[in-house]
């Protein structure tokens, strides 16, 4: 079983809708989890992180974080032609000054159509 | 507002050939990585060093040497390169311990012939 699982797509979500996407990790201590948004031949750039059990919203963004069953996931409202990109799941994993690292998924991509 | 700067951009090398992919970074980061991208793989650790001088090895630390040489500056060496590292190489960095995100460059985009 790979530490953090997404489903690699691709997702495809009508313009204005809700795209919703998920992530499964395996490390039961992880307590640090991101959300990095890809653009093609771009470089990850930090949506969102979230650290506590619930919901996280930042704009039309949403991240959710369900611990017991060590799950994450994103939503994104009102989607638009720009959300289109591979967004990719990071955990934290490790504990202590030199051990934290993080461990990604291999993306999901997400193609909003007009 | 630089943040991580990588250089170079696009890089293209000889099979037994070496170079060294150079990283900065200017927001006073303690801890600095260097990942590979290749399609369908996602990111993955190649080196990573939590604090000017100290390196440790990542998931696929085999071709690679690296070198932290302040605390800004991380380089990233392939002594003989081979057409297997053909990849896109991203060095990112983060403050340290705590929920402290990271940061990424560029990237290199590299091929080996």
């Amino acid at each position: 079983q790979k530490e953090v699982e997404q489903n690699s797509g691709p997702l495809s979500v009508p313009e204005g809708a809700i795209a919703s996407l998920n992530c499964t990790y395996s490390d039961r201590v992880s307590q640090s989890f991101f959300w990095y948004r890809q653009y093609s031949g771009k470089s990850p750039e930090l949506i969102m992180s979230i650290y506590s059990n619930g919901d996280k919203e930042d704009g039309r963004f949403t991240a959710q974080l369900n611990k017991a069953s060590q799950y994450v996931s994103l939503l994104i409202r009102d989607s638009q032609p720009s959300d289109s990109a591979t967004y990719l799941c990071a955990v934290k994993v490790g504990v202590g000054f030199g051990n934290e690292k993080l461990t990604f998924g291999t993306g999901t991509r997400l193609t909003i159509i007009p | 507002n630089a943040g991580v700067t990588q250089t170079p951009k696009f890089q293209v090398l000889k099979t037994g050939q070496s170079m060294t992919l150079q990283c900065a970074q200017d927001m006073n980061h303690n801890s600095m990585y260097w990942y590979r991208q290749d399609p369908g793989m996602g990111l993955r650790l190649i080196y990573y060093s939590a604090s000017e001088g100290t390196t440790d090895k990542g998931e696929v630390p085999n071709g690679y040497n690296v070198s932290r040489l302040n605390k800004r500056e991380f380089s990233l060496r392939l002594e003989s390169a081979a057409p297997s590292q053909t990849s896109v190489y991203f060095c990112a960095s983060t403050r340290g311990l705590g929920n402290q995100p990271q940061h990424f460059g560029d990237g290199t985009r590299l091929s080996i012939l």
